[in-house]
């Protein structure tokens, strides 16, 4: 599976817009990019996913690099309930869905 | 829709003994999913399936088995836990859609402990 670089550890603080980069060089021409999160004591959530454009739904956006070899999670207004472990995951055509995490990047939200 | 369930919550278990975690779906999605997670670490896949009657490992199976007979129903069994099961569990299932683009749903995980 190819492999997703993220940085360990981001804050922010309550009501600004959040950048979470995510760098994927070694990225196929079928993998999806997927962001999920995971908040304290709870299961994975997922977030927002693309391929090739850029994406937006009711929690964030999705910015993907015209080369598809990096990527920008983006949430418009941090809240409180958004700190969480952010995770950046890719998942290709043969894959049945399955999911390769790494560590993420644990966002910290300051009031 | 309850989503994805499991049971139990939370669990000690005795080195050698044997317990089946339960994982059930309403969302009839067709692919299922177990993952661990240690602390301070991301999720690893033990097992999937794509479908009833098929299963098949995945990164860290050893010590584990599955079974899936209906599409709700995706249990996992330890059979002689050991210290190192002891993890956060879990389970999760997507509907097979744009190959590699299938969104995961999770459940709120079975911490388990083995003494």
């Amino acid at each position: 599976d190819a492999k997703t670089t993220q940085p360990n550890s981001m804050e922010s603080n309550e009501e600004e817009p959040v950048h979470l980069p995510c760098n994927h060089s070694t990225i196929s021409g079928t993998d999806y990019i997927h962001w999920y999160r995971q908040l304290p004591s709870q299961g994975p959530e997922y977030v927002i996913h693309g391929l090739t454009s850029n994406v937006n739904n009711r929690m964030a956006s999705l910015a993907i690099a015209e080369d598809r070899k990096s990527s920008t999670l983006i949430l418009h207004r941090a809240t409180l309930r958004d700190a969480a472990v952010y995770y950046c995951i890719l998942a290709g055509g043969t894959s049945y869905g399955k999911l390769t995490f790494g560590q993420g990047t644990i966002l910290t939200v300051h009031p | 829709n309850a989503g994805v369930t499991q049971t139990p919550k939370f669990r000690i278990l005795k080195i050698g003994q044997s317990m089946t975690l339960q994982c059930t779906q309403d969302m009839n999605h067709n692919y299922m999913y177990w993952y661990r997670q240690d602390p301070g670490m991301g999720l690893k896949l033990i097992y999937y399936s794509v479908g009833a009657g098929i299963t098949d490992k995945g990164e860290v199976p050893n010590g584990y088995n599955v079974s899936r007979s209906t599409t709700e129903d995706f249990p996992l069994r330890l059979e002689l836990a050991a210290p190192s099961q002891t993890s956060v569990y879990f389970c999760a299932s997507s509907y097979a859609q744009s190959l590699g683009g299938e969104t995961q749903y999770f459940g709120p995980g079975t911490r388990l402990l083995v003494l």
